[in-house]
């Protein structure tokens, strides 16, 4: 079955280091690939999403690109700061069909900038 | 603000207590949904509902009831809950693409309903 596999965390950075929070999937066909955002106290926020090969997509200084080839959706920002304090999960949708709400996430990667 | 209010945000019960947890959205989305949070498990779909029609259960024990009177609000009911149900309800919605269309994936999250079972 299709899953997701995001690396373990925590995370702790220094102000303006940058970030890598690596994610890999395993999916039939042809899924769309998310990054969401949880803000301490908050529930999820869509942060960016590709939903074929080769997309990058990009938000808030944060990027990620659907590497088909290496079933990867790695989350980077090239200059963290202590407000990206989160926890931050992968998923991925199939894609065609079915419900918006079908995502499967991985365990999500806490993550803190110390200034 | 996400448009999604959830409420209560902290609930503690006993076992045989009768509880409801309730979820409200403002978006105009024709989809809602129900995850469960625990500590280090992914995030864990438990109900859906698409034009107030339950669509999914993903095995999801009978002590948790799901009610949707309309395609603004959902409930989740609960009773003689176990101690290893204590975790985060997540309530979400989105505005469902259908059959054959392509999923965006966004879903919008309330806060959240911190649930401790004694």
């Amino acid at each position: 079955g299709n899953s997701v596999t995001q690396m373990e965390g925590p995370v702790t950075l220094s102000e303006e280091a940058f970030l890598t929070i690596n994610c890999t999937y395993t999916a039939t066909g042809y899924p769309s690939l998310f990054w969401y955002v949880q803000y301490p106290g908050e529930g999820l926020q869509l942060l960016l999403k590709a939903t074929k090969a080769d997309d990058k997509g990009s938000n808030k200084g944060f990027e990620a690109t659907y590497r088909k080839e290496t079933t990867s959706f790695h989350l980077e920002k090239g200059s963290v700061q202590v407000s990206d304090s989160a926890v931050y999960f992968c998923a991925l949708s199939e894609g065609y069909g079915g419900s918006q709400g079908n995502l499967i996430f991985g365990k999500g990667t806490k993550l803190s900038v110390k200034p | 603000e996400t448009g999604v209010t959830q409420t209560p945000r902290h609930l503690v019960m006993g076992m045989t207590n009768k509880k409801s947890l309730k979820c409200e959205q403002h978006l105009g989305h024709n989809a809602m949904y129900w995850y469960k949070q625990s500590a280090k498990k992914p995030l864990e779909l438990m109900f859906v509902y698409n034009f107030k029609e339950q669509t999914e259960n993903n095995s999801v024990p009978s002590r948790f009831s799901p009610e949707c009177p309309n395609s603004s609000h959902l409930f989740l009911h609960l009773h003689t809950l176990q101690p290893e149900d204590s975790a985060l309800y997540l309530c979400a919605s989105s505005q469902d693409s259908g059959v054959g269309r392509l999923n965006t994936g966004e879903l919008f999250f309330g806060e959240g309903s911190r649930l401790t079972v004694l």
